[in-house]
């Protein structure tokens, strides 16, 4: 079975600096997809970021950004220019095909400012 | 474009009674997923849809859990029964799989509290 593992469940980060939350997955597949998703104290659950294994660059939006080590099966992200509104929780994700997510148990994002 | 919707949005109720809960999803979206999230925890899968066609359900979907999307459009969920254990934020989620970019968008979810 697949499992995506996050070991810090809390995180801090002062305004404007970067910040780097760790996920690691089990996988026998070869080809899957990766996600970060935030769910802010509202609850709704959004997407911020997608990687697809086969890919080797490293996805980028905006202020986020991956490190995609396929071979060690890590997908860390990094949040550059924390700001106040990045506060929330982050779930890593994985996913193969078109079918369920399967979700790490999160790391909570606090930002100082 | 709305987004995903999901009603109602809290609900208490007592043990042993039954509970449903609706999900709107985006319109062109035929996939449609359930998902459970306990406090503390990421969500975790249910239940899935294309179309009309439930097409995986979760050992975690005991018989007192039933989903239904009866014409590929809106789904509910039903639990009946409940339990104490019951109690978590049910969410729902839709995508799409024209293209290749299917990304699941979710709901805001339906917190349940079982007293």
């Amino acid at each position: 079975a697949q499992t995506v593992t996050q070991s810090q469940p809390e995180m801090s980060v002062q305004e404007a600096e970067t910040v780097t939350l760790s996920c690691t997955y089990d996988t026998s597949e070869s080809d899957y997809y990766l996600f970060w998703y935030k769910q802010p104290p509202s609850r709704q659950m959004i997407l911020v970021i997608r990687q697809e294994a086969y890919k080797q660059q490293n996805a980028t939006e905006n202020r986020f950004s991956v490190n995609f080590q396929k071979a060690a099966k890590s997908f860390s992200l990094k949040i550059s220019d924390s700001q106040l509104g990045d506060a929330a929780m982050y779930f890593c994700a994985y996913r193969t095909g078109n079918e369920k997510l399967t979700f790490g148990t999160g790391t909570r994002l606090t930002i100082i400012p | 474009d709305t987004g995903v919707s999901q009603n109602p949005r809290h609900k208490i109720t007592k043990r042993g009674q039954n509970v449903t809960f609706r999900c709107d999803p985006i319109s062109e979206h035929n996939r449609l997923y359930w998902y459970r999230q306990t406090l503390g925890q990421g969500p975790e899968f249910l239940t899935y849809f294309q179309n009309e066609a439930q097409l995986e359900k979760s050992r975690l979907l005991s018989d007192r859990f039933s989903a239904e999307r009866p014409k590929g459009s809106f789904s509910t969920l039903e639990i009946q029964r409940t339990e104490q254990g019951d109690s978590a934020m049910y969410l729902c989620a839709s995508s799409s799989t024209q293209g290749y970019q299917e990304t699941q968008y979710f709901g805001p979810g339906t917190r349940l509290l079982v007293l």
